[in-house]
């Protein structure tokens, strides 16, 4: 079945500092790759899709390439600011009449100042 | 537009008690999902919901689990009689029945049996 495989959390940088979370994934099919967020308190929201080969998502100053070669989702952010401080989760989704998410584990990312 | 709302926030409940957790979708959502996140694991998929029809419930853990969405609107989850491991963060979402297009999440609700 579908897998997604998130780099283990957390991880903690510096305001400022280059952010890179590693996303697999393992899926038949021409899936579409996502990167929700859950800011602390709040409940999951989108940040970036990407629904093709070659496809790049970009949000906020984030930004992910769907690489079919290597099936990988990674997330960059060139600059974090302390805001950007939640749980990132890698995401899959089936093609239509399969719609269901498929979820990496989430990586907890902490900017300190 | 209203969101995605999930009642209730938190809920903490003893062994082998019922516990109903209830998800409004966003008006005009026919597709309505289940999630639930295990403290640390990854969010798993229960269900989905297309109407009032289950069009795929395969991700619910067993029979103690009981979904409902009676006139193709909010949605209940049932779980009775509630056990330890099924303590975690419960989501909701809901989308439009098109291709591509973007499931919006509720705030989930937190269920702690003891």
């Amino acid at each position: 079945g579908d897998s997604v495989t998130q780099m283990e959390g957390p991880v903690t940088l510096s305001e400022e500092a280059f952010l890179t979370i590693n996303c697999t994934y393992t899926a038949t099919g021409y899936p579409s790759l996502f990167w929700y967020v859950q800011y602390p308190g709040e409940g999951l929201q989108l940040l970036l899709k990407a629904t093709k080969a070659d496809d790049k998502g970009s949000n906020k100053g984030f930004e992910a390439t769907y690489r079919k070669e290597t099936t990988s989702f990674h997330l960059e952010k060139g600059s974090v600011q302390v805001s950007d401080s939640a749980v990132y989760f890698c995401a899959l989704r089936g093609d239509f009449g399969n719609e269901k998410l498929t979820f990496g584990t989430g990586t907890r990312l902490t900017i300190i100042p | 537009e209203a969101g995605v709302t999930q009642f209730p926030s938190h809920s903490v409940i003893e062994k082998g008690q019922t516990v109903t957790l209830r998800c409004d979708p966003i008006s005009g959502h026919d597709n309505l999902y289940w999630y639930r996140r295990v403290m640390g694991k990854e969010i798993k998929f229960l269900l989905h919901f297309v109407k009032e029809s289950k069009q795929d419930e395969s991700g619910m853990p067993n029979n103690r689990f009981l979904a409902e969405r009676t006139g193709g609107t909010y949605s209940t989850l049932k779980v009775q009689p509630a056990e330890l491991e099924d303590s975690g963060v419960y989501f909701c979402a809901s989308s439009r029945r098109q291709q591509n297009t973007e499931a919006f999440f509720g705030q989930g609700t937190r269920l702690t049996v003891v």
